[in-house]
Order: structure tokens, then sequence, then C-alpha cells
């Protein structure tokens, strides 16, 4: 099992750029997540699918963020117009419990500054 | 509002100490607490706690729940310089994940 695959794993980009984030989640697993993660803030929920629909997008900053999943084995976080304040380390997570809680299974991240 | 509260926020022992972490809460809706270990990358899933009193384990690492008193700690016995991660608790309420902000522990050799 190859585990959640992120990338890119770094991205450096300019203020205004459209950044977009990819993620496969592990074979079977119905429910996907994408975190964020700053020292000032820790880990925050952005979004939630299970079976490919979004379920909760409360966590979404703003409406510069957004996300998506076609299939069940890709998804998808841009960002545009991308920020300063935006830098900080995105994970994406798979569960196959079909909830948004227990065993969550990580991907190793996508570090993201925006100068 | 709820909320995780993890302490210490940064730990440093020498390898062989035993160490306790603890992870206090306050939620609306308990249904369980999560203990994750975050190295250099990923967040790896260590255990889940349901029940007040029951210990879970794995290998040198346990962890209680106290459903009453609303903490949980995670042991660490003989600390090895591998054991040196952020440390997250989290806890389900109402099918939300609150996150603690870690406990960064550092073994020194």
């Amino acid at each position: 099992d190859a585990g959640v695959i992120q990338s890119p794993r770094h991205e450096v980009t300019e203020m205004g750029q459209e950044v977009t984030l990819r993620c496969k989640p592990i074979s079977g697993h119905n429910s996907l997540f994408w975190y964020r993660q700053t020292m000032m803030r820790g880990l925050e929920l952005l979004i939630y699918f299970n079976n490919n629909v979004p379920i909760d997008d409360s966590g979404m900053p703003e409406d510069r963020f957004s996300a998506k999943m076609p299939n069940a084995s890709f998804s998808t976080l841009k960002i545009q117009p991308s920020e300063p304040r935006d830098s900080a380390v995105y994970f994406c997570a798979s569960s196959s419990e079909g909830m948004r809680t227990g065993e969550l299974f990580f991907g190793e991240g996508s570090r993201l500054t925006v100068l | 509002e709820d909320k995780v509260v993890q302490s210490p926020l940064s730990l440093v022992v020498h390898e062989g100490d035993t160490v306790t972490l603890n992870c206090s809460y306050e939620v609306t809706n308990f249904r369980s607490l999560l203990w994750y270990k975050q190295e250099k990358k990923a967040p790896t899933f260590l255990f889940m706690l349901t029940s007040s009193g029951i210990e879970k384990k794995s290998g040198r690492l346990s962890s209680i729940l106290d459903k009453k008193e609303l903490f949980s700690i995670l042991n660490i016995t003989a600390t090895q310089t591998g054991d040196s991660a952020v440390y997250l608790c989290a806890v389900d309420s109402n099918y939300q994940l609150i996150w603690g902000a870690g406990t960064k522990l550092i073994i020194k050799p």
C-alpha cells in the first residue's frame, strides 16, 4: 500500500499566483480530508469529502480556496489568488471508516510558501 | 467552544527517561480521544480511546483516558531518540476532530 500521496511536496510561489495541490487517497478509503497546519493555529480541517461528495467545507478560509474530488482516487485543493498568509503545510488524509474521525492516514504534506 | 489543551508544550529529556504527556478537553459531545505522533512529516496514528480507565498499550507507549476529569495521558517509558516528535491529541466531538496544539518532545542521547 503506497499510502496517501500528495504533490507537490514543496511549492514556492508569488502572491497572486494560483496554487493547486493534489492528493491520491489510499485505495478503498471513502473519506478524504484536507488539513492545513501552521505554528500559530496548529492543524485545521479545511474540507471533508465522503464518497467524493463535499460534506463539510466550513473550514475553508474564504472564496479563494476551492477543493474538488472528481473521483475516488484524486482530489485537488486550489488557492487563487494566493496570499502570504496562506503559507503553511497542507495535509491530505483519508479514512476507511466513512466518518470524519477515527484513524486518519495522512500524506506527507505539501509545504506552501507564498512570497 | 470545544477545546483541547495539551501540556507541556515542549519537553526535553534524556534517553531512558519516562515521560508523561497530558491532554485535557472540554467538548460538547465526547465520542473518542486520539493520539498521533508527528515526526518531520505526516501525523501517524497511535491510539484511540473511548472508555475511561482502560489502558491502551503499544510497546513502550501507553495511554489512558479519564472521562470524569476530562483528560488523557500518554506515557512513554525507556525513551529513545526515535521518540522525538510532536505528539498530537485530538478529540472527536459530534463527529468533528478538535486538535490540540501538540507537545514537542525532544530526547537527548
